[in-house]
């Protein structure tokens, strides 16, 4: 069965500083991964959506990376800002389950 | 496009009542998810649909749930009759393919008292 972890949880960090979110997953058998952002009250926001064949995709300040066969991604974000404070979920999808498999989330908090 | 649109944006009610939660997917997807989400389990989902049709309810967790999709813009999500345990934020969302990006609505969120 399919595992996603973020670590950590909860993270808070000044305006201004690069920071790197986490994602593990236990079966490598994933057709892509997508982060998405959810602020408070809100639904989520799919944020950038990587193949399995790729390594990374970029959108902005953004950056995601891929190495699906150790199980791992992270999110890159340059330059933080207080924007950027919102939980950040990645989500794998299974080709033999057809099914997208969620995180729990990092609660990011950029300071001002 | 609007995106998707849920409603209600809240509800509350007793415990014992049906409950139905509407959702409107973007036009032109085909694919139609609906999720929940509590701090104990996170994102669950529950069912989805590909042009109308239920694929796979394997996460609807008992008969008191039910979903449907009369037609291409529109969803319903019941329960009956609602348990405390049914509180959580329910999400719809939907997509051109699964494999593609997945656009959710702004949840509902459930209180069953």
């Amino acid at each position: 069965k399919q595992e996603v972890t973020q670590i950590p949880a909860a993270l808070s960090v000044p305006e201004g500083e690069n920071l790197v979110l986490n994602c593990s997953f236990t079966d490598s058998a994933i057709y892509n991964l997508q982060w998405f952002r959810q602020d408070p009250g809100k639904g989520l926001t799919s944020l950038l959506l990587i193949q399995s064949s790729q390594r990374e995709q970029t959108s902005g300040r953004l950056n995601a990376s891929l190495d699906k066969s150790s199980g791992r991604s992270t999110l890159y974000i340059a330059a933080s800002q207080p924007g950027d404070s919102a939980t950040y979920l990645c989500a794998v999808f299974m080709d033999s389950s057809y099914k997208l498999i969620f995180g729990s989330g990092t609660r990011l908090l950029v300071r001002p | 496009d609007a995106g998707v649109i849920q409603s209600p944006r809240h509800e509350v009610t007793e415990m014992g009542q049906e409950v139905t939660l509407r959702c409107k997917p973007i036009s032109g997807h085909d694919y139609l998810f609906w999720y929940r989400q509590t701090m104990m389990r996170g994102l669950e989902l529950l069912i989805y649909f590909n042009n109308n049709v239920p694929i796979d309810d394997s996460g609807m967790p008992e008969d008191r749930f039910s979903a449907k999709m009369p037609n291409a813009s529109f969803s319903t999500l019941k329960i009956q009759p609602s348990e405390p345990r049914d509180s959580a934020v329910y999400f719809c969302a939907s997509s051109q393919s699964p494999i593609e990006k997945l656009f959710f609505g702004s949840g509902t969120q459930l209180s069953v008292l």
